[in-house]
């Protein structure tokens, strides 16, 4: 079964606008992470947060986690054309022996 | 390698066959995980391995699906009398930490069942 669940499925912008998916899960985690998927690739790594962590940065990337909502989101700002991919949530829990599951993902298509 | 390598890219089979799958990981990569991705869909889990212990196949989807990690690298993902319904694109990543480390991806092996 899925840990992480992701809204919206899919989200079309137009470039430049900013990108908010979110994603909530199930049970106490230890990290959650968000990785990207380029139509027919591999997943890509894009940030880790911790669960004593509330929000994290990296370039055009934000996420914040609010474990008492058991919930994350990840912002794009300014998107590009580029940024047009699947994210992915994956989350890790001594419930689960630490092993990553993902969700479904959000399919993001920006618009030139 | 540098990175996660995958073989067959792609992998056309008659419904009853066996297929097999490899993975090779990133050298020095403990933890190795095989995950099942339909078209337009999520990742779905199906066995981890980390280090020496026993891995944890409790996504496998039934007996037909097995996997082996030798020597702690090398992975095979073995499906045997293949059925449509497994066709999807199955994805192995490897990390150097157990659980919480980053994942890195292989570009997948699509299998379709004729």
């Amino acid at each position: 079964s899925q840990q992480g669940e992701e809204d919206p499925q899919a989200l079309s912008i137009q470039e430049g606008e900013n990108a908010t998916m979110n994603c909530s899960y199930k049970t106490s985690i230890n990290n959650l992470q968000w990785y990207r998927q380029n139509s027919g690739r591999g997943l890509v790594h894009l940030i880790l947060i911790r669960s004593n962590e509330r929000e994290k940065h990296s370039g055009r990337l934000r996420v914040t986690l609010d474990t008492s909502k058991k919930s994350s989101s990840l912002l794009i700002t300014a998107s590009r054309a580029a940024d047009t991919a699947s994210y992915f949530c994956a989350t890790d829990a001594w419930e689960a022996g630490n092993m990553l599951t993902f969700g479904g993902g959000t399919r993001l298509m920006v618009k030139p | 390698g540098a990175g996660v390598s995958q073989s067959p890219s792609n992998k056309v089979t008659e419904k009853g066959k066996d297929v097999e799958l490899r993975c090779d990981p990133i050298s020095g990569h403990t933890a190795l995980y095989w995950y099942r991705q339909s078209l337009g869909q999520g990742l779905e889990f199906l066995i981890y391995f980390q280090g020496n212990s026993a891995p944890d196949k409790s996504g496998l989807p039934s007996d037909r699906f097995s996997a082996e990690r030798t020597g702690g690298s090398v992975s095979t993902l073995t499906i045997q009398r293949t059925q449509q319904e497994d066709s999807a694109v199955y994805l192995c990543a490897s990390s150097i930490l157990q659980g919480s480390g980053e994942l890195f991806f292989g570009e997948g092996s699509r299998l379709t069942v004729l």
